[in-house]
């Protein structure tokens, strides 16, 4: 299986910050690679598609990017509603695997 | 709007079965992949199982092969997840997830409210 390592594994920052995530893959999956919001007690959304791509509807301080086995994801200004976990997932080959999961809070 | 409404969750026995459904609306179907994805209490996501929109391709993660049995009705705009001989570390909440594009192996959105399975005696 292949292994998708995200780091940090939580982080805390103040609203406006500049917030990076950063997803590691074990094998080379390309540009298959998309992130995911999870707040508390809901379901995933989808933010990111295709490493770089925004999901409709998703606001634009939101963005993805890398290639091959090292991908970044950003909120360029954090708001209060951001906070939750993100995770990023490769669908370059099966199974399909999930990283562990950032966990975001507010300063 | 595209909604997903999982169903069947439960308590349920180890070496149980349970069916689980996922009703689907706003969107065509049989166009789309569906899959099955769970969430263990405070852990993160496993993906579990994606059927095609014409249900001819199907995949499975190797825990769950040949116990679990991922199915659609695109009559009724339904998913299903038949399990079978069911154990404690199937524990999770299951989500069902279409397909972002027509093919099966693509981003999942949107995902449904989740349903969920409880292995215990």
């Amino acid at each position: 299986d292949i292994q998708m390592t995200q780091s940090p594994s939580s982080l805390s920052a103040s609203v406006g910050d500049r917030v990076t995530i950063t997803c590691q893959a074990s094998q080379d999956i390309s540009n298959y690679l998309n992130w995911y919001q999870q707040k508390p007690g809901k379901a995933p959304k989808l933010l990111i598609y295709d490493a770089s791509n925004l999901e409709t509807g998703v606001p634009s301080r939101f963005s993805g990017s890398g290639s091959e086995t090292e991908f970044t994801f950003t909120i360029t200004s954090l708001q209060p509603e951001d906070i939750g976990t993100y995770y990023c997932q490769q669908y370059n080959d099966l199974p399909w695997t999930f990283g562990q999961g950032t966990k975001v809070e507010i300063k | 709007e595209v909604q997903l409404v999982e169903s069947g969750g439960g308590l349920v026995q180890p070496g149980g079965s349970l069916r689980l459904s996922c009703a689907a609306s706003g969107f065509t179907f049989s166009n789309f992949a569906m899959s099955w994805v769970r969430q263990a209490p405070g852990r993160g996501l496993e993906w579990v199982s994606v059927m095609s929109g014409s249900a001819t391709n199907t995949y499975y993660r190797e825990s769950v092969k040949g116990r679990f049995t991922i199915s659609r009705d695109n009559s009724k705009s339904t998913l299903y997840l038949q399990m079978k001989s069911l154990r404690a570390e199937d524990t999770a909440v299951y989500y069902c997830a279409k397909s972002l594009d027509i093919v099966v192996a693509s981003a999942m959105s949107p995902w449904g409210q989740g349903t969920l399975v409880t292995v215990s005696s």
